[in-house]
């Protein structure tokens, strides 16, 4: 069980907007720790598609955005497209806890 | 382009040993921090172990110390992990991961994965 929590699974039609939670405490998100979030696609190598809460790395669409506030992060996708199907993952760093990196459980989006 | 391919995976009995290697190409390996990560099957991420550029500063998840070791060679550009004692709870595929240099962040995200290689630990 982590302690940042993702719901397991969100889902949206094309051209819509979801948004995926990352909710954490005050020893990780709520103590300013900086969150990062991946696109892994089964069988390939997971990509970073936000770091430092809210920027994008060069060729990431800006469909993609991501937002933190308290203990929440959060990433918003619009104009949702079947190619964003993925499981999306946020990472932190918890004080609590003696490893230095910690990710989301994960959440599966289904585009219907 | 940043290229980071591993190897080295494969079926290995309980108690058994394996050696997994990450070849790095694209970039100044002897710059960037590195790390394994693993996702075993229907889990999430779990962050295993990270070595600095030089070499000299190594950390590693609870769930892997004593049993798991991470190694470099900047000259070969590649970056290991020593996997011994395995256990059933092992099977994973196992990602190597570079970590952001220089970055305002903590921590610093992960720019470039490797696609992985799987190791399956059964009798």
């Amino acid at each position: 069980q982590s302690v940042l929590t993702q719901p397991p699974s969100v889902s949206g039609a094309p051209g819509q907007r979801v948004t995926i939670s990352c909710t954490g405490s005050s020893s990780n998100i709520g103590a300013g720790y900086d969150v990062h979030w991946y696109q892994h696609l089964p069988g390939t190598a997971p990509k970073l598609l936000i770091y430092g809460n809210s920027n994008r790395p060069s060729g990431v669409p800006a469909r993609f955005s991501g937002s933190k506030s308290g203990t929440l992060a959060s990433l918003a996708i619009s104009g949702l497209q079947a190619e964003d199907e993925a499981d999306y993952y946020c990472q932190s760093y918890d004080s609590s806890l003696s490893a230095p990196v910690v990710f989301g459980g994960g959440t599966k989006l289904t585009v219907l | 382009q940043v290229q980071l391919v591993e190897s080295g995976g494969g079926l290995v009995k309980p108690g058994g040993s394996l050696r997994l290697s990450c070849a790095a190409s694209g970039f100044t390996f002897s710059d960037y921090y590195m790390n394994w990560i693993r996702q075993a099957p229907g889990k999430g991420l779990e962050w295993l172990s990270y070595i600095s550029d030089s070499g000299s500063t190594i950390n590693y998840a609870d769930s892997v110390k004593g049993r798991f070791t991470i190694s470099r060679d900047n000259a070969k550009n590649s970056l290991y992990l020593q996997v011994n004692s395995l256990r059933a709870e092992d099977t994973a595929v196992y990602y190597c991961a570079r970590e952001v240099v220089s970055s305002n962040y903590y921590p610093r995200p992960f720019d470039y994965w490797g696609q992985g290689t799987l190791v399956t630990v059964s009798s």
